[in-house]
C-alpha cells in the first residue's frame, strides 16, 4: 500500500540537541498529522495541521504543513530522554466531497536520545 | 474517560484459522477505522465503519471483513489466516469533530500466525 516518504529512518542524538524530521508525498493532503508510538502502544497524536503553510507548536514540538500540501516537517527542540520512540507522519485525504478520510502513514523515524 | 479499547492484546493463531478482534471507540466517537502495522512499518488502512456500514476500504483482500454495532464498537475478522497476516492491528476512532481531535488509536492487538 501507499506510504509517505519519511526521513531520516533513525536518529541517535545527545540529550539537549534539536531534532528535525520530514515527510514528503506525491499526493496532496487536506491534513497532516504527527504521531509518536512507544513500544507496545498505539500511536499518540502530537500535532495536527490543517492549512497549507500552517506552523503549529506543542511545547517543544513544532510542525509545518508545506505550501504545496505534499510535505510536512517536525522539529523537537532541546530533546530529553522521554522523547525516545518512533515518530510517524500521516496525511489525511478526504474522500471526494466528504469530511472523512483515511490516514496514510510514513514508515517512521526511530529516535534514540543518549543522556 | 476511557480511550480506545482493544481486545485481546495478544493472539496466536495457526495458518488457515479465522480470528476476530474487537474495538470499543473513545466515548463520544462514532467512527471506527482499522489499521494493520507490520513490524518496522507504518500502519496501513484496512477499512472504516460509520453508522454500521463500511464507508471506505483500503487495499486488503476480502478475507478481511468487519462489523460495527449500534453502540459504535467494532470487530475485525480475518479468514484463512496467512503467515503474512502477523502484525499489530490498530483500531482508531474519531467523532464529528475529527478536525480538532484527529484520530485516537488504541494500543492494538498483536496477532501472530504460526
Amino acid at each position: 500500500g501507499q506510504q509517505l516518504n519519511q526521513s531520516p529512518q533513525s536518529m541517535f542524538i545527545q540529550e539537549g540537541e534539536d531534532v528535525s524530521m520530514n515527510c514528503t508525498s506525491s499526493s496532496i493532503f487536506n491534513t497532516w498529522l504527527w504521531y509518536k508510538q512507544d513500544p507496545g502502544e498505539g500511536p499518540v497524536l502530537l500535532i495536527a495541521l490543517y492549512k497549507a503553510g500552517e506552523l503549529t507548536s506543542n511545547g517543544r514540538l513544532t510542525a509545518q504543513f508545506g505550501i504545496t500540501r505534499k510535505d510536512s516537517f517536525l522539529n523537537i527542540s532541546a530533546s530529553i530522554p522521554s522523547d525516545v520512540g518512533i515518530y510517524f507522519c500521516a496525511g489525511l485525504m478526504y474522500a471526494g466531497g466528504t469530511s472523512y478520510g483515511k490516514l496514510t502513514f510514513g514508515q517512521g523515524t526511530i529516535l534514540t536520545v543518549h543522556p | 474517560d476511557a480511550g480506545v479499547t482493544q481486545s485481546p492484546t495478544h493472539l496466536i493463531k495457526t495458518r488457515g484459522q479465522q480470528v476476530t478482534l474487537r474495538c470499543s471507540p473513545k466515548s463520544g466517537h462514532d467512527t471506527v477505522s482499522w489499521y494493520q502495522q507490520a513490524l518496522g512499518q507504518g500502519p496501513q488502512f484496512i477499512f472504516q465503519y460509520y453508522e454500521e456500514e463500511e464507508r471506505q476500504r483500503g487495499n486488503f483482500p476480502d478475507r478481511f471483513s468487519g462489523h460495527q454495532f449500534p453502540n459504535y464498537s467494532s470487530e475485525l475478522n480475518v479468514n484463512a489466516l496467512l503467515l503474512g497476516d502477523s502484525a499489530l492491528y490498530l483500531c482508531a476512532s474519531s467523532g464529528q469533530d475529527s478536525r480538532s481531535e484527529g484520530y485516537t488509536f488504541g494500543s492494538g492487538t498483536r496477532l501472530t500466525v504460526v
